[in-house]
């Protein structure tokens, strides 16, 4: 238990679906990332929100969709995604932004 | 992890032997390194860090080792044991940004 935690574990959606994926971190941290991990890049980053502010966006498309309404709480709002946004989704909090980082065990997100 | 798909580089190790890891970073303004551990179906766990201003740091049976002149860093595992088997990542955060960026990796097998 890394005190960061993610739901679903696991997601299957169509292409004209909207589905969101939640992460909860109970560390106290002031940052928050989304990860994508997949068979092609292993570890990418997409977003970091600092003291609830976008601080990083690396040129994610827009169909996914970040929300972060407080500290402890990270949203990725998904839709009209493709086939090739099946990955591992991973969240991770830190105490500040760039610092050791505590990730979530992952939703496995399959698009079909 | 997704990384199971990704043709990463593969360090086979007898169990008690030493291992050394190896990465390169990219970024020479990056001042904070950070060495994380995935094993299967888990999120990355972090292991060890240092900044800039060091060369070496020591912990529990694992030292890091960071050389700035040619943007090298070094885990080294004493004693590896087959709980050690896993895909090692190395981390680098860019100066004064919110940016951890991954490296790609390497998958550490260890045989009895």
């Amino acid at each position: 238990e890394t005190g960061v935690t993610q739901t679903p574990r696991h997601l299957v959606m169509g292409m004209t679906n909207k589905k969101s994926l939640k992460c909860e971190q109970h560390l106290g941290h002031n940052a928050m990332y989304w990860y994508k991990q997949s068979a092609k890049k292993p570890l990418e980053l997409m977003f970091v929100y600092n003291f609830k502010e976008q601080t990083e966006n690396n040129s994610v498309p827009s169909r996914f969709s970040p929300e972060c309404p407080n500290s402890s709480h990270l949203f990725l709002h998904l839709h009209t995604l493709q086939p090739e946004d099946s990955a591992l989704y991973l969240c991770a909090s830190s105490q500040d932004g760039g610092t050791e980082a505590f990730f979530g065990q992952g939703t496995r997100l399959t698009v079909v | 992890g997704e990384s199971v798909g990704l043709h990463l580089p593969t360090l086979s190790v007898q169990e008690g032997d030493n291992s050394i890891i190896n990465c390169a970073y990219s970024n020479s303004a990056s001042d904070y390194f950070i060495w994380y551990k995935q094993e299967s179906g888990k999120g990355p766990q972090f292991i060890i860090d240092i900044r800039s201003n060091m060369d070496k740091r020591q912990g529990q049976r694992v030292t890091v080792l960071l050389n700035k002149t040619v943007k090298h860093l070094s885990l080294q595992i004493a004693a590896t044991q087959p709980g050690d088997s896993a895909v090692y990542f190395c981390a680098e955060n860019l100066h004064n940004t919110d940016k951890l960026i991954f490296g790609t990796g390497t998958r550490l097998q260890v045989f009895p």
